[in-house]
């Protein structure tokens, strides 16, 4: 139990595109998800978190206009990269939750790799 | 804020010897702390977690973990390493900000020797 899909796994567009990132908890109900972004051997860098019908909590230092969060159903989150560019070019990973205190483990997705020429 | 460090960047192991992955932790309050694993190109899988209760935890693919209080440490165990145990490991821990999200550690490579 506990699987999360994450969709595209790759990416490959032109600068200037906008992609969209669908994350899905497929067999529970994620009351939490939470938006990733890790660099080569790196730890992951915490974007965002959103709740399900409320507007997405950033991290400091990441653009909420550049990166927007939608969270409408309690299996889906999506993350849309707007007018992307080569410096967005990263892996991007969603995580799911079951509970809000936390005592639950976050659920991964397989990650989006991004590559913008 | 609550954190966790990973002292290693890379564990070397022979295959079927033990592994260890370190890790330290800071909170104030009770720990809830987490071991996750990252193959190449793949999400994080969760492998076992303390909340409460025994010290010893077991987790998934043979892994355990010894939460020690008075260490503040919570390292991960393996009696015999194989060599599809390599990877990378994060340790984490509930923070109790932002929706009680996770601190990560910096991620500890780890590679099997055949």
């Amino acid at each position: 139990g506990a699987v999360v899909s994450q969709h595209p796994s790759w990416v490959i567009c032109k600068s200037g595109t906008s992609v969209k990132i669908e994350c899905r908890s497929l067999d529970f109900q994620a009351t939490t998800m939470f938006w990733y972004r890790q660099f080569p051997k790196q730890s992951l860098m915490l974007m965002a978190t959103s709740n399900e019908g409320s507007k997405a909590t950033y991290e400091q230092g990441v653009e909420k206009d550049k990166f927007l969060i939608n969270h409408a159903s309690l299996t889906l989150s999506t993350l849309t990269v707007t007018s992307a560019h080569p410096e967005d070019s990263s892996f991007y990973i969603c995580s799911a939750r079951r509970d809000s205190s936390g005592n639950q483990p976050q659920h991964f997705g397989d990650g989006t790799r991004l590559s913008i020429l | 804020a609550q954190s966790v460090a990973q002292p290693e960047d890379q564990v070397n192991v022979a295959e079927g010897n033990p592994l260890t992955v370190k890790c330290t932790y800071s909170v104030s309050g009770n720990p809830y702390l987490f071991w996750y694993v990252q193959y190449p190109n793949r999400g994080l899988q969760f492998l076992l977690k303390y909340i409460t209760g025994d010290n010893l935890v077991k987790g998934s693919y043979g892994f355990e973990a010894e939460f020690n209080k008075s260490q503040t440490s919570f390292h991960l165990k393996k009696p015999s390493a194989l060599v599809s145990d390599s990877a990378l490991y994060f340790c984490a821990v509930r923070d109790f900000y932002g929706n009680n999200r996770l601190a990560f550690g910096k991620g500890n490579q780890v590679v099997v020797i055949p």
